[in-house]
């Protein structure tokens, strides 16, 4: 089956750090490139980062340069999300996305994971 | 940053009847050496994650009902659906893939009316 799944979230405290994982199955993961794309409760969806297939190309959302790493593991089929110096405004539900196609990073998300929750707070 | 901008944030329609959502981008979207707009319309239902229903602003995903259809160019989008049914209620966002930051309109949420 064509899935991605994500882990890794939780409750950590605003300055604190957590790193997120997408695990894919179903495609060859190593022929895509990936985002992250979150969601604050109850509202709408703001992407965070892309990255190339050889992890060549990286792009962040400007909220949260300098404080998250994307990264991946082709070998492992896996997608990751590093997060420092964390803020009660990246709270939110962190979905892991599929780039649609693999020749561009123009392209749409075609396939979701269902998300973590990642809650910020003392 | 490109600017999507949703109408109506919600609205509410009777089974059967016709549901219209507009999205306007703060720059056009359209790439002119493939003729193509960049622009994706999305589903999320409750608790779920988004799906793909429409790309190339006009391009139905595969197994999507055609009672979605998308439309517009440059700047000025439309999703409808042309007879609601009861599956259909959730929240639209659309999203352009043109240019990073790749940003979303804030949604309007379909409810029967």
């Amino acid at each position: 089956e064509v899935q991605l799944v994500e882990s890794g979230g939780g409750l950590v405290q605003p300055g604190g750090s957590l790193r997120l994982s997408c695990a894919a199955s179903g495609f060859t993961f190593s022929g895509y490139w990936m985002s992250w794309v979150r969601q604050a409760p109850g509202k709408g969806l703001e992407w965070v980062a892309n990255i190339k297939q050889d992890g060549s190309e990286i792009y962040y959302v400007d909220s949260v340069k300098g404080r998250f790493t994307i990264s991946r593991d082709n070998a492992k089929n896996s997608l990751y999300l590093q997060m420092n110096s964390l803020r009660a405004e990246d709270t939110a539900v962190y979905f892991c996305a599929r780039v649609y196609g693999g020749d561009s990073k123009y392209r749409y998300f075609d396939l979701w994971g269902r998300g973590t929750l990642v809650t910020v707070s003392s | 940053d490109i600017v999507m901008t949703q109408s109506p944030d919600s609205l509410a329609v009777s089974l059967g009847e016709r549901a219209t959502i507009n999205c306007k981008s703060s720059q056009s979207v359209l790439y002119s050496s493939n003729n193509k707009n960049y622009l994706a319309w999305y589903q999320q239902k409750p608790g779920q994650p988004p799906k793909v229903l429409i790309y190339w602003a006009s391009t139905r995903e595969s197994g999507v009902p055609d009672r979605f259809s998308g439309s517009g160019s440059g700047t000025d989008f439309t999703l409808t659906i042309s007879s609601l049914q009861a599956e259909d209620v959730a929240v639209y966002y659309c999203q352009q893939y043109d240019t990073p930051p790749f940003t979303f309109g804030g949604g309007t949420k379909v409810e029967i009316k």
